[in-house]
């Protein structure tokens, strides 16, 4: 059974910093790509970042680009989003997802999230 | 950036009933469009990927078609379980988008 778990969420003031994790069972995590999609309270879906399967392919939404760092480790097969200069904005439920490479980049299976709440 | 825009932004509708959903890209997307449900508190499930392809598990009542920059999502005799709210996501090109959503009552 294909399983995302996500952890590391909590509650953090604006410009402190945040380490969110995935860890992933029952499919061959080094040969899927790796996303974080986040819901802001109210707002719709919004995707954040990918990571390729080797690492080597980084992307991030423009809103986060240089204050988001995504990675992964597929020895233990996590992944990770570390989040710096945190702001108010940023309090959303992540989540991870996956696609396989090569596809059209369909998320077909996601963890439950979980919540980053910024606040002071 | 690819933008994709999503319409209705609600609709409601009765049990039974059938309902299109449309998703227009600001570029031409090749069919790179995939759909998603969402219900709170649950993590969002995929439904349609490829524009038309249903994914396994998935009730043959929902149906996706189009090409180019316009596709639709359309659910044909709604059933309880298809409350929710449906996105529409382009995966043609980063950044990958969402449409802003479309939520459904039923």
């Amino acid at each position: 059974e294909v399983r995302l778990v996500e952890s590391g969420g909590g509650l953090v003031r604006p410009g402190g910093s945040l380490r969110l994790s995935c860890t992933a069972s029952g499919f061959p995590f080094s040969g899927y790509v790796m996303n974080w999609v986040r819901q802001s309270p109210g707002k719709g879906l919004e995707w954040v970042s990918s990571i390729s399967t080797r690492s080597s392919d980084i992307y991030y939404t423009d809103s986060v680009k240089g204050r988001f760092t995504v990675s992964r480790d597929n020895a233990n097969e996590i992944a990770y989003l570390q989040m710096d200069s945190l702001r108010v904005e940023d309090t959303a439920m992540y989540y991870c997802a996956r696609y396989a490479p090569g596809s059209v980049k369909r998320f077909d299976y996601w963890g439950q999230g979980i919540l980053v709440t910024v606040s002071s | 950036d690819i933008q994709m825009t999503q319409f209705p932004p609600s609709l409601s509708a009765s049990i039974g009933d059938r309902v299109i959903i449309t998703c227009r890209a600001s570029e031409h997307i090749r069919g790179y469009l995939n759909w998603y449900q969402h219900t709170p508190g649950k993590a969002p499930k995929l439904l349609i990927s490829g524009a038309s392809h249903l994914q396994s598990g998935v009730p043959s009542r929902f149906g996706g078609s189009g090409s180019a920059t316009v596709y639709t999502l359309t659910i044909s005799g709604l059933q309880p379980e298809d409350f929710g709210t449906y996105y529409c996501q382009q995966g043609f090109s980063f950044p990958l988008m969402f449409g802003q959503g479309t939520r459904l009552d039923i």
